[in-house]
């Protein structure tokens, strides 16, 4: 089983809807989590953060649910330039702090 | 501020060599991981080091290699080059060894031929 599973889609949705990536982790001992966005062939960049009260920047929310072992991500009104691959990243529990990275889930928007 | 720099950008090798991989920080983070992110894949920890020692190693052979020095870049060294070895090779900084997010630099994409 992978430590961090992702749906890789793709996830071809319009220009203004809402779509949600879901992903699992195994690692009950993780205590960081966070939404990295990569564009193609470009190094991964930070999206947000997720915390267990949940949180929003813009049009952009995470949810985290420590139970499930679970973690979201929400868009709303789509734009073109949210088309990338989203991946679901938590830390590795133990005293490195390594990041375990899912193998992403590539979003397309189309106009 | 600078961000996060990597040297070179792009790198043809032949099996059996060794390469060298270099990494800046942002100015005042202390702790450098290196990843392995190959087509399709998201990336894989390879080393962490923190104050110019290492803190954490992935499953990677012991071909694999880095240090950090006194300024907190680092070097990661791979010998005895595979045809597997064909990847993107992420640097990523923070200020501390703790749980706050990495930053990565663009990249040092390895050829192996």
């Amino acid at each position: 089983r992978k430590e961090v599973e992702q749906d890789p889609g793709p996830f071809n949705v319009p220009e203004g809807a809402t779509v949600a990536f879901n992903c699992t982790y195994s690692n009950s001992a993780s205590q960081s989590f966070f939404w990295y966005r990569q564009d193609c062939r470009k190094e991964p960049k930070l999206l947000m953060s997720v915390y267990s009260s949940g949180n929003e920047d813009g049009r952009f929310t995470a949810q985290l649910n420590r139970a499930s072992q679970y973690i979201s991500l929400l868009i709303r009104d789509s734009k073109l330039s949210d088309s990338a691959t989203y991946l679901c990243v938590v830390n590795g529990g133990d005293s490195s702090y390594k990041l375990i990275f899912g193998s992403g889930t590539r979003l397309l928007v189309r106009p | 501020d600078a961000g996060v720099t990597q040297s070179p950008t792009h790198l043809i090798k032949t099996r059996g060599q060794q390469v060298t991989l270099r990494c800046s920080p942002i100015s005042g983070h202390k702790s450098v991981s290196w990843y392995q992110q190959v087509l399709g894949q998201g990336p894989q920890f390879i080393f962490q080091y923190y104050e110019k020692e290492e803190r954490g190693r992935g499953n990677f052979p012991d071909r694999f290699s880095a240090r950090q020095f006194p300024n907190y870049s680092s070097e990661l060294n791979v010998n005895a080059l595979l045809l597997g070895d064909s990847a993107l090779y992420l640097c990523a900084s923070s200020p501390q060894i703790d749980n706050q997010p990495q930053h990565f630099g663009d990249g040092t994409r390895l050829s192996i031929l």
